[in-house]
């Protein structure tokens, strides 16, 4: 079965400095991925998602993430994070079980931007 | 395009009472529908998809007969909580799959609905 870490539960950082957020998946095939981003009491918004191609994605708000299969990695980037960042960011994984094609959520990781 | 609304956005009722949470797709017709169930500061829990026209197929134990799932048609899916308790408050997320026009490999997300049961 396919699963889904975040390593980091909680990162602050300052404004105007770099982010990268972690997610390593576990899946026997080439995965769909995701990173979603939910502010408090809202829903999830897609930031960006791979399928195929480009191993290098960009997404919505200056995000981008990075595919390797070596690693078995998508970790989220951006180079200079802004107040408004601030939330809870989730990475996701769909998994083929025939049409069910159901998504796999990381535990998420928490992210506080300091001014 | 591709927006999923939820009604009501928050809900509080009565331990024993039933509530109806309200999940449609505005712009396009979803051939599935998934409900998620996040507790405060965790992750999202799928606890059910289902097919317009039939019957939804739930996660391991996950309630079926406390979460009625109806899927009635192609832009509307109801999840209703019987007889709520208060270990069922929680944040209830829907999220649509469209039809082949669209990417069926990518789900779109409501807002969300919080349950509060006293």
């Amino acid at each position: 079965a396919q699963s889904v870490t975040q390593p980091d539960i909680h990162i602050t950082v300052s404004e105007g400095a770099s982010l990268e957020l972690r997610c390593n998946y576990s899946y026997g095939a080439t995965p769909y991925l995701f990173w979603y981003v939910q502010s408090p009491g809202q829903g999830l918004q897609l930031l960006l998602k791979y399928f195929s191609g480009d191993t290098l994605v960009q997404g919505i708000k200056g995000f981008e993430a990075e595919f390797k299969r070596s690693q078995s990695s998508f970790n989220l980037r951006k180079p200079s994070v802004h107040w408004s960042d601030a939330a809870e960011y989730f990475c996701a994984v769909v998994a083929h079980t025939g049409t069910a094609s159901k998504l796999t959520f990381g535990t998420g990781t928490r992210l506080q931007v300091t001014l | 395009g591709a927006v999923v609304s939820q009604h009501p956005s928050w809900v509080i009722c009565k331990s024993g009472t039933s509530v109806k949470i309200e999940c449609r797709s505005l712009d396009f017709q979803a051939t599935t529908m998934f409900w998620y169930r996040q507790f405060p500061k965790q992750s999202l829990m799928l606890m059910a998809t289902s097919n317009e026209g039939s019957k939804a197929t739930y996660e391991q134990g996950v309630e079926k007969d406390k979460f009625l799932i109806n899927h009635a048609s192609l832009t509307l899916s109801t999840l209703t909580v019987t007889s709520a308790h208060p270990e069922d408050s929680s944040f209830y997320i829907c999220s649509a799959r469209a039809r082949a026009w669209r990417d069926v490999r990518e789900q779109y997300f409501g807002p969300g609905t919080r349950l509060t049961v006293t």
